[in-house]
């Protein structure tokens, strides 16, 4: 079965790195993933596409600071020179043959 | 610039229907299949259903199957969604979402409010 697991909380400081993980079940460790942002009372917003190899596609007008890695079954984000606005929700996203799926996600605290 | 625009959310009694439209700009609707995401009050995303870009195929998450329909019009670039036997734990947000190409969704709407009264 096609499962993403997330933390559900981080935290980092104003001005730190923080580096988000979302892993893939069993037998899915080259699947392909997205990371959507979701800021307070907002609907989602797609940050990019990452691939088991660690390439990456960005969605429009996201931000440098954003970028993503991969290693095994597990897909990350990683957040550099955290703002104020960075303080929100993170989802990732995979798909199969006529399924979408979401992890739970994470509640990024930005102090 | 894409634009998704939901509408059609409202109060509606359990056991009763509601029809969602999703009007798209900025984008060749009818080159992108679409989907359905919702969002409980204080819960995750949770995928509804989706539709490929000629309406040909339609998927559903297991429980939504039977009483939820997506369907398109790429005449009028819009996306519905017709909820039917509506129960107390269908009240969400329900955004729509561009799909590219049956993977990621890379824009989405700004979502509407669904509450199911029991």
């Amino acid at each position: 079965q096609l499962v993403l697991t997330q933390s559900p909380s981080a935290s980092a400081s104003l001005g730190a790195s923080v580096k988000l993980t979302c892993t893939l079940s069993s037998g899915h460790s080259n699947y392909a993933i997205a990371w959507h942002q979701q800021q307070p009372e907002k609907g989602p917003r797609y940050l990019m596409k990452l691939n088991s190899d660690g390439s990456h596609s960005k969605g429009d007008g996201i931000s440098d600071r954003f970028s993503g890695s991969s290693s095994g079954a597990e897909r990350y984000l990683t957040i550099s020179s955290l703002q104020s606005e960075d303080e929100a929700d993170y989802y990732c996203q995979t798909w199969g043959t006529g399924i979408q799926v979401f992890g739970g996600g994470t509640r990024l605290t930005v102090l | 610039e894409v634009q998704l625009l939901e509408s059609g959310g409202g109060l509606v009694q359990r056991g009763g229907s509601l029809r969602l439209s999703c009007a798209a700009s900025g984008f060749t609707f009818s080159n992108y299949a679409m989907s359905w995401v919702r969002q409980a009050p204080g819960k995750g995303l949770e995928w509804v259903s989706a539709i490929t870009a000629g309406g040909l195929y339609t998927y559903y998450a297991e429980s939504m199957k039977g009483r939820f329909t997506i369907s398109r019009d790429n005449s009028k670039n819009t996306l519905f969604l017709q909820m039917n036997s509506l129960r107390a734990e269908d009240t969400a947000v329900y955004y729509c979402a561009k799909d590219v190409d049956g993977s990621q969704f890379d824009y989405w709407g700004q979502g509407t409010l669904v509450t199911v009264s029991s």
